[in-house]
């Protein structure tokens, strides 16, 4: 079975500072990989996802995210976070040995200190 | 404008009476899914269709029920809700790639359900 793990549940960072947000993943073959964001009390919406070819992928708003297959990883970064980052990010992953399923990790509450 | 719309956005009920939560996409996907969201246990997937007529479980199925008669329409039915029910519901759809998977996936607002 497919599972995500996001090691930090809150992560503080100042403002101007950089990020990185961890995902590791677990599956046998090669996953579809998302990261979404969840502003408070919005729904989720897509950051950026990773299904085959480059392994360094640029979303919106300036995020980038590099997919690992040795580490079995796909973390999350910023160069440089700005206040209105400030939410809960998570990471997700499908397959299509199992077309339908869908995990999240358990997310990551990022605060940024003015 | 594309969305996932979902009706009532807040809902709070007894045990035992049922309620439909409805989830409504514009967007012609073929995908769609529910997921509950708790604190600390992110999101964990309830039921999804691949098409009209196809549905299939996900991780925690047990004390809800989907139907998936028209492409557009997806809604969960609690029969006999119960207090462990109370959360935040999101409906999500997305279209299917050529591999068999799902893209993306567009979220609605969320529902937020309290079982007494």
């Amino acid at each position: 079975a497919q599972s995500v793990t996001q090691p930090d549940i809150h992560i503080t960072v100042s403002e101007g500072a950089s990020l990185e947000l961890r995902c590791n993943y677990s599956y046998g073959a090669t996953p579809y990989l998302f990261w979404y964001v969840q502003s408070p009390g919005q729904g989720l919406q897509l950051l950026l996802k990773y299904f085959s070819g480059d392994t360094l992928v640029q979303g919106i708003k300036g995020f980038e995210a590099e997919f690992k297959r040795s580490q079995s990883s796909f973390n999350l970064r910023k160069p440089s976070v700005h206040w209105s980052d400030a939410a809960e990010y998570f990471c997700a992953v499908g397959t299509n040995t199992n077309a339908g399923k869908s995990t999240f990790g358990d997310g990551t509450t990022l605060t940024v200190k003015p | 404008e594309a969305q996932v719309t979902q009706n009532p956005r807040y809902l709070i009920t007894v045990t035992g009476k049922k309620l439909t939560v409805t989830c409504s996409q514009n967007m012609n996907h073929e995908y769609m899914s529910w997921y509950r969201q708790d604190p600390g246990l992110g999101l964990r997937q309830i039921y999804y269709s691949m098409n009209v007529e196809v549905t299939d479980k996900g991780d925690v199925p047990e004390g809800y029920k989907v139907s998936r008669k028209e492409k557009r329409n997806f809604p969960l039915i609690l029969e006999s809700p119960s207090p462990n029910q109370t959360s935040l519901y999101f409906c999500a759809s997305s279209f299917l790639l050529s591999g068999g998977t799902y893209n993306e996936q567009f979220f609605g607002p969320g529902t937020r359900l309290t079982v007494l």
